[in-house]
């Protein structure tokens, strides 16, 4: 089993919609979870952070169910600007920093 | 801010060549580290470095070398190449360990043909 698990996608949706991921990681000690973003052929960069009541950053909220393991993104009116992969990543201690491969997301007009 | 800098961008090799990838950050980070990343796969950690004189092992570093003579500077060395490094290579770099913002260069595409 995969440290870190993604539905790879890719997921193909108009703009204006809403828009959910879910990632599924396996060590039940991990700290910290976060959602980064990687344009194509580019870096990845923090999107942001994942907290256990969930948050939100604009049109994006970010939910932690530390019981069943799982993290999730949800953009709402999507723009075609969202198009990226978003890579969900876990935090486990020391160095160890576990990127998942990544959900594709395209935003059509 | 510069951050994190690589080079080269593009790079081909040839089998059993050796370069070195160069990586610089200008935040005064004390963690480094080597990334690949391969198509459709997650972020593989090669090689780590928690401050300057201090490096270790990640997941992949068979086939890699690293030093960190600075606190700046992180060089990836590959010796030997073999086409199973083909990849995208990202050097980051993040303040201390604990979960925090990491850093990421631009990359740097290296095919071995």
């Amino acid at each position: 089993r995969k440290e870190v698990e993604q539905d790879p996608g890719p997921f193909n949706v108009p703009e204006g919609a809403t828009v959910a991921f879910n990632c599924t990681y396996s060590n039940s000690a991990s700290q910290s979870f976060f959602w980064y973003r990687q344009d194509c052929r580019k870096e990845p960069k923090l999107l942001m952070s994942v907290y256990s009541s969930g948050n939100e950053d604009g049109r994006f909220t970010a939910q932690l169910n530390r019981a069943s393991q799982y993290i999730s993104l949800l953009i709402r009116d999507s723009k075609l600007s969202d198009s990226a992969t978003y890579l969900c990543v876990v935090y486990t201690g020391g160095f160890k920093t576990i990127f998942g491969a990544g959900t594709r997301l395209f935003v059509k007009a | 801010n510069a951050g994190v800098t690589q080079t080269p961008k593009f790079r081909i090799l040839k089998i059993g060549q050796s370069m070195t990838l160069q990586c610089t950050q200008d935040m005064n980070h004390n963690y480094m580290y080597w990334y690949r990343q391969d198509p459709g796969m997650g972020l593989k950690l090669i090689y780590y470095s928690v401050g300057a004189g201090i490096t270790d092992k990640g997941e992949v570093p068979n086939g890699y070398n690293v030093s960190r003579s600075t606190t700046e500077d992180f060089p990836l060395r590959l010796e030997l190449a073999a086409p199973s490094q083909t990849s995208v290579y990202f050097c980051a770099s993040t303040i201390q360990g604990g979960g925090n913002t990491i850093y990421f260069g631009e990359g740097s595409w290296l095919t071995v043909v």
